[in-house]
């Protein structure tokens, strides 16, 4: 079964600073990939998937995540945090041929004056 | 608001008596999923359906859980004989897809949050 993996359950940037958010997906065939933002007591919303087309990913509010075979990484960067940006984020696969989604277990990024 | 809507938003319980969660999905998705999110952790598929057929369950859905989705609209997840450790938010998404093999966006609701005392 295809998982990914979120390293870091916390990560703490100073507002400016670059965000980096690491997911490593396990599967033997190119799956496709989301990252999902959660703020307190709010469902889920997308920042950005990929899909088997362009490698490099931009998606809303100026995050953009890289799809690298090789390392098997989706990793989610911002090149300026704001304090805005803290919340928490979900790295997800979803197995081709199937509707679920499966979550990693969360990054909670903190953003500092 | 055209969103994903769910109900209650927050349901306390005493260990043992039934929940009842609804979710109205966005108007035109065929597709409607349930999803368990306990503290600290990702989301945890349940459950999905296309129109009024459930499609996948989970194992996670133990005989206590039962979800049911009659005219392919709204859906209820209930759950029987509620234990302490089915204390979390209840997340329910839709999407719109006729193919297996398509992406389609899954769009989240607000989640309803159970606290079994």
């Amino acid at each position: 079964a295809q998982s990914v993996t979120q390293l870091g359950s916390h990560v703490s940037v100073s507002e400016g600073a670059l965000v980096l958010l690491r997911c490593n997906y396990s599967s033997s065939v190119p799956p496709y990939l989301f990252w999902y933002v959660q703020y307190p007591n709010q469902g889920l919303q997308l920042l950005l998937k990929y899909t088997s087309a362009a490698t490099l990913v931009k998606g809303i509010n100026g995050f953009e995540a890289e799809f690298k075979k090789s390392e098997t990484s989706f990793h989610l960067t911002k090149p300026s945090a704001h304090m805005s940006d803290a919340a928490e984020y979900f790295c997800a696969v979803r197995n081709t041929g199937f509707q679920k989604l499966v979550f990693g277990t969360g990054t909670r990024l903190l953003v500092s004056p | 608001d055209t969103g994903v809507s769910q109900n209650p938003r927050h349901k306390i319980t005493k260990r043992g008596q039934n929940v009842t969660f609804r979710c109205d999905p966005i108007s035109e998705h065929n597709r409607l999923y349930w999803y368990r999110q306990t503290l600290g952790q990702g989301p945890e598929f349940l459950t999905y359906f296309q129109n009024e057929a459930q499609l996948e369950k989970s194992r996670l859905l133990s005989d206590r859980f039962s979800a049911e989705r009659p005219k392919g609209s709204f859906s209820t997840l209930e759950i029987q004989r509620t234990e302490q450790g089915d204390s979390a938010m209840y997340l329910c998404a839709s999407s719109f897809g006729t193919s297996a093999s398509t992406y389609n966006e899954q769009f989240f609701g607000p989640g309803t949050r159970l606290t079994v005392l």
